[in-house]
């Protein structure tokens, strides 16, 4: 088990223009989750997955942005005309299924972003 | 939703046990307690989380109040490697059995160990 993994981990772009991130959960892990951090922040909450359904969006989560999980497995976050207030770290997570108690989320390393 | 409030910051001695505070004054009885932490340019990891009692695991141990408004992580002894921000995170239990509850950061606290 690799844990997850986020690609591209830098993304450097010019305001305006699209971008793509990728996210592979552990496998076998139902839920997936997507978060923003800004420098000196903690993570928000932007979008979350059970297997290919998207089944709750954060209202941070303009239209601009968009989110897929196709098959169930690997997710991406596409982010058009991008804008400098995009610069950010944004951080994928999965969690698997559980008969009881809380899910624990396993965080990839995230893809930081920067718009110019 | 109910909130956390943790010091921004706190040192602590390399070997040393460090003690962590959490208060969350308007605590559901539903509410699990969480903490995850962030170390340097990684994504936040999973320490340990509790409802009623006292919890241990193989990182730390969690101390929860008896009223439950505050709770706090204990590390037993801290290396280099524990340097992290620390964040406490209230889930209430009638969602986060389902998984499909979000996880509410805060600030959290950073913790520098000294060598």
């Amino acid at each position: 088990d690799t844990g997850v993994s986020q690609d591209p981990r830098h993304k450097i772009t010019k305001r305006g223009q699209n971008v793509t991130f990728r996210c592979d959960p552990i496998s076998e892990h139902n839920r997936l989750y997507w978060y923003r951090q800004t420098l000196g922040q903690g993570p928000e909450f932007l979008t979350y997955f059970q297997n290919e359904a998207q089944l709750e969006k954060s209202r941070l989560l303009s239209d601009r942005f968009s989110a897929e999980r196709p098959k169930g497995s690997f997710s991406t976050l596409e982010i058009q005309r991008t804008e400098q207030g995009d610069s950010a770290m944004y951080l994928c997570a999965s969690s698997p299924l559980l008969a009881g108690g809380p899910d624990t989320q396993y965080f990839g390393p995230g893809t930081r972003l920067t718009v110019l | 939703d109910a909130k956390t409030t943790q010091p921004n910051s706190m040192e602590s001695n390399e070997e040393e046990p460090v003690h962590l505070p959490c208060n969350h004054s308007t605590i559901s009885g539903t509410d699990y307690i969480h903490w995850y932490r962030q170390l340097p340019s990684q994504g936040p990891e999973y320490v340990i989380h509790g409802l009623t009692s006292n919890v241990n695991n193989r990182m730390a141990s969690l101390a929860i109040a008896e009223d439950r408004k505050s709770s706090t992580l204990i590390l037993h002894r801290a290396t280099l490697r524990d340097a992290a921000v620390y964040y406490c995170i209230l889930r209430d239990v009638r969602t986060a059995n389902f998984g499909n509850e979000k996880l509410t950061f805060g600030t959290g606290t950073r913790l520098t160990i000294i060598p």
